[in-house]
């Protein structure tokens, strides 16, 4: 079966940090860009850090030098390392793959993983 | 506060057609024709259901539809079902910075 599936998230002092993972399935992660997307609660979507097959890398203003976007090929997993966390951080964070049609369609998701930044 | 603006909430009866509203700017909905839809059943992945402002990956119900006007983009799901009660995002290309541009979501009721 092909999926996404997250993992990492769980509660976290203003300030700490916290890892994030994304295991894939039926999918190499390698093979497309691979994205992280969060929705703070009572808000939209929004892309934080996108991985792209030849490695290069995007982050969105609100997180850049703050997370770190990897990809294990042995494992086939794609990472999220997250420093310095703020309230503003905690969301649900999505793996997510971009489309073959355009790298601004993702089609494919995982479940999510929920992130709380708070003392 | 979102990028894209959709109602929070639109609501209607089995075997009826509704329509979601996703408003963007001249920089993105307005100026390219690559607006999407995702759905977003409670508690499971989002799923991609419009892509190009009207054509529907392969093996997503015709119900599903897409169209733009302006800067305004819409999808509208006919003969409603059960199966349909879920929160519906929309998504456009920018010519800004940013990734992507995501709308806030809207939660559709049925009835």
């Amino acid at each position: 079966e092909v999926q996404l599936v997250e993992s990492g998230g769980g509660l976290v002092q203003p300030g700490g940090s916290l890892g994030l993972s994304c295991s894939a399935s039926g999918i190499t992660v390698t093979s497309k860009y691979m994205a992280w997307v969060r929705q703070a609660p009572g808000k939209g979507l929004e892309c934080v850090a996108v991985l792209y097959s030849g490695g290069r890398t995007y982050y969105a203003d609100s997180v850049k030098g703050r997370f770190t976007i990897s990809r294990d090929k042995s494992k086939n997993t794609l990472s999220l390392q997250m420093d310095s966390l703020r309230a503003e951080d905690t969301a649900v964070y999505y793996c997510a793959r971009s489309s073959v049609l355009a790298y601004w369609y993702f089609d494919l998701w995982g479940r999510g993983t929920l992130v709380s930044v708070s003392s | 506060q979102s990028a894209l603006t959709q109602p929070a909430s639109v609501s209607g009866s089995p075997g009826q057609s509704i329509t979601i509203s996703c408003t963007g700017s001249s920089s993105d909905v307005g100026a390219y024709n690559f607006v999407s839809w995702y759905q977003q059943n409670s508690g499971k992945a989002p799923k991609f259901i419009i892509y190009d402002v009207s054509h529907r990956p392969s093996g997503v119900s015709n119900r599903f539809s897409g169209s733009k006007s302006g800067n305004t983009a819409s999808l509208t799901i006919s003969g409603l079902q059960a199966e349909d009660e879920a929160d519906y995002f929309c998504s456009s290309y920018t010519n800004s910075s940013s990734y992507v541009l995501f709308g806030g979501g809207t939660r559709l009721t049925v009835l």
